[in-house]
C-alpha cells in the first residue's frame, strides 16, 4: 500500500462503550507502534509489536487498553469501557526496524483515529 | 529516562523570515533525534533525523537542524519561511537499539504571517 492507513478516522463513543481501532501498516513492515495524542500534546507511546509479538506495552494506561497483531500485519487497538479521558487521537506507525537493531528506520505514521468519548 | 522540551508552544514569523524552533533533550546516552511535522487532520511526517555522523542534518522542505551534544539541543531552522510551513512541529528522541519508541516534545505551532 501507499502508506499506513487507519480506520475509522473518527469515532464517537458513549462512556462505557467498547471501541476497536484498526491499523494497516505499510506492507512488509516488521515493526508497528501505537501512540496516543491528547489535545494540544505530543504523541505518547502506548505499545510496540515486532511481527505478531507484542514486545513492549509499557505505555498502555490501564488494563482497559488491549492491542493485538495476530498475523503480524494488521493491528487492532481495543479500549474497553471507554472513559472521557480516553478522548484523543490514536496514531499508528510502522517501520522496518527490528528490536535491538543497529540502525534506525523511519517510522511512518498513519492519519490517526480521533476518538471522542461523551 | 528520556525527555524532550520544546521551548515555545507557539511561534509566529513573517513570510520570508528565519524560522527557529527550539528543542532540548534529556538522555543518559547519545540519542537519535527527529523532527516531525503535522498538518491539520494528518499524521506525522518526518522532516529530518540525526542518528550518527554529521551533526548538521538537512531535511525536506528546506529545513535543517544541528545536533549540539554540549547543549543537549537539536534546534530546527529554515532560512526563509513559506506560508505552507504553517503546521505543528514535534521534536522527538529515541535511544539506540531496543524498540526505538519515540518520546515526543509537546509540539510547537508555527504560524506564518503574510
Amino acid at each position: 500500500g501507499a502508506g499506513v492507513s487507519q480506520s475509522p478516522r473518527y469515532k464517537v463513543a458513549k462512556r462505557g462503550q467498547d471501541v476497536a481501532l484498526r491499523c494497516d501498516p505499510i506492507s512488509g513492515h516488521v515493526s508497528l507502534f501505537w501512540y496516543q495524542q491528547a489535545l494540544g500534546q505530543g504523541p505518547e507511546f502506548l505499545t510496540y509489536f515486532q511481527n505478531e509479538a507484542q514486545l513492549d506495552k509499557s505505555g498502555l494506561p490501564s488494563d482497559r487498553f488491549f492491542a493485538e497483531r495476530p498475523e503480524g500485519s494488521v493491528s487492532t487497538l481495543k479500549i474497553q469501557r471507554t472513559q472521557q479521558e480516553d478522548s484523543a487521537v490514536y496514531l499508528c506507525a510502522s517501520s522496518w526496524i527490528l528490536a535491538g537493531g543497529r540502525s534506525f528506520e523511519t517510522q511512518y505514521f498513519g492519519p490517526g483515529t480521533r476518538l471522542l468519548v461523551l | 529516562a528520556q525527555s524532550v522540551t520544546q521551548l515555545g508552544s507557539h511561534v509566529s514569523v513573517s513570510e520570508g523570515a528565519l524560522v527557529l524552533l527550539r528543542c532540548n533533550y534529556s538522555s543518559s546516552v547519545p540519542p537519535y533525534l527527529f523532527w516531525y511535522v503535522q498538518y491539520p487532520n494528518q499524521g506525522l511526517q518526518l522532516l529530518l533525523k540525526y542518528t550518527t555522523g554529521a551533526t548538521l542534518v538537512k531535511g525536506i522542505n528546506g529545513f535543517e537542524a544541528e545536533f549540539k551534544k554540549s547543549e543537549t539541543s537539536f534546534h530546527l531552522t529554515k532560512p526563509s519561511a513559506h506560508m505552507s510551513d504553517a503546521a505543528e512541529y514535534f521534536c522527538a528522541v529515541s535511544l539506540f537499539g531496543g524498540a526505538q519508541k519515540l518520546v515526543f516534545g509537546q509540539g510547537t505551532r508555527l504560524t506564518i504571517n503574510p
